[in-house]
């Protein structure tokens, strides 16, 4: 079993649609759970990260936590055609020198 | 403000040679790490730097190697190149614990080598 789990894609949805990106994971030291977003022959960029349970929002990207279920999601809301990317789940345990374990990526296309 | 920097973009090898592949850190940060990406796959960690010693490494075999220098810039190279070593090579940059206002590890990537072996 992977330590980390990403639901496959890929995803296509319509412009303004909600989006629900979903990990989960096996491993109980992670801590930090990092959502990243990678453009085509780009490396990826960190979106958000959030700390242990719970929500995080920032504009229109909401980050959720449930550590008793070991399960991650990202929301994005009125999702738009430059949110078209791959999306990348990263966990990490405590420590800022810690290795990322990254899921497999979900490739979201957002029609116009 | 430039960010993490590779080269090369791109180049094809044939099996059986050898590849260095290079980073510069974004300006600051003092810890280098290398990734490897396989198509249709995620980051996988091959090792991280820092002070110029190899920190901590990977699942990877011995003939991927590196080096960090007293610039905080980075090489990694890889021998012996298989077909299996095809990907795109990411470096990813951060600051050390106890330097970072953070607690988990806030990498920056640069944009990747892609290596073809044939």
């Amino acid at each position: 079993q992977k330590e980390v789990e990403q639901d496959p894609g890929p995803l296509s949805v319509p412009e303004g649609a909600i989006v629900s990106l979903n990990c989960t994971y096996s491993n109980s030291a992670f801590q930090y759970f990092m959502w990243y977003r990678q453009y085509s022959r780009k490396g990826p960029e960190l979106l958000m990260y959030t700390y242990s349970s719970g929500n995080k929002e920032d504009g229109r990207f909401t980050a959720q936590v449930d550590k008793s279920s070991k399960y991650i999601s990202l929301f994005i809301r009125d999702s738009q055609p430059s949110d078209s990317a791959t999306y990348l789940c990263a966990m990490t345990p405590p420590g800022a020198n810690s290795k990322l374990t990254f899921g497999k990526g979900i490739t979201l296309s957002v029609r116009p | 403000d430039a960010g993490v920097t590779q080269s090369p973009t791109h180049l094809i090898k044939t099996r059986g040679q050898q590849v260095t592949l290079r980073c510069s850190p974004k300006s600051g940060h003092d810890t280098v790490s290398w990734y490897q990406q396989a198509l249709g796959q995620g980051p996988q960690f091959i090792f991280q730097y820092y002070e110029e010693e190899e920190r901590q490494r990977g699942n990877f075999p011995d003939r991927f190697s590196g080096h960090q220098f007293p610039n905080y810039s980075s090489e990694l190279n890889v021998n012996a190149l298989l077909l299996g070593d095809s990907a795109l090579y990411l470096c990813a940059s951060s600051l050390t614990e106890g330097r970072s206002h953070s607690g988990a590890n806030v990498l920056t990537f640069g944009a990747g080598s892609r290596l073809t072996v044939l």
